[in-house]
């Protein structure tokens, strides 16, 4: 099975940077992703780490360590249209996409 | 347009009716999912369809039945169901496992 973990919820300013961590326990691994929840809304997918280290796209970075079973994601430049859910996901070795309980981020001004 | 269209957004159904919930994906994926997803919980993993079998069944009650008739369309046939089934059920979609989920809408579900 999986056990994947990640703050319930985080509070930042506009224009600051802010790290989520995501902490996972598996059985096989085929990749990290993470996705963003705004309510009442689909999660749509923010990126992907299969191997160790730093992916960066824009405003949005993923890091991975596998040997820690650690991910996190950094939001810079914060604007108040980023507060939304952040949903850490592990892929195993088949199809299955398994998902943390999300953090909820609240931006303010 | 996110490429996979679920349909009804909204459903309320009884305890005795039987429903069914319908996904459809436009993006030639070859893998279908199904989601639920309550308040305070994770998403949950309910079904995995790869061209058209089932490779996941992640211990849901036989009130819940998936059908997938082809690589584009996936049903959750519903029947007896109970209040505590009451959540958003999303349907998604990825190419390969190491590629994305593309999401659906979700239906929201009542069961009253």
């Amino acid at each position: 099975g999986q056990n994947i973990d990640q703050p319930t919820e985080m509070t930042a300013t506009e224009g600051a940077i802010v790290q989520i961590n995501c902490t996972y326990q598996t059985s096989g691994f085929n990749g990290l992703f993470w996705y963003q929840q705004h309510a009442g809304e689909a999660p749509t997918f923010l990126s992907y780490n299969v191997l160790d280290g730093l992916e960066e796209k824009g405003r949005f970075s993923s890091f991975l360590s596998r040997s820690k079973g650690y991910s996190y994601l950094l939001l810079k430049e914060l604007q108040m249209k980023d507060s939304a859910s952040y949903l850490c996901a592990v892929s195993n070795s088949g199809y299955a996409l398994n998902f943390g309980k999300g953090t909820s981020l609240l931006v303010t001004p | 347009e996110t490429g996979v269209t679920q349909t009804p957004r909204h459903l309320v159904m009884g305890m005795t009716n039987k429903k069914s919930l319908k996904c459809e994906q436009h993006l030639g994926h070859n893998a279908m999912y199904w989601y639920k997803q309550s308040a305070k919980k994770p998403l949950e993993l309910m079904f995995v369809y790869n061209f058209k079998e089932q490779t996941e069944n992640n211990s849901v009650p036989s009130r819940f039945s998936p059908e997938c008739p082809n690589s584009s369309h996936l049903f959750l046939h519903l029947h007896t169901l109970q209040p505590e089934d009451s959540a958003l059920y999303l349907c998604a979609s990825r190419r390969a496992t190491n590629s994305p989920l593309h999401f659906g809408n979700g239906t929201r579900l009542t069961v009253t």
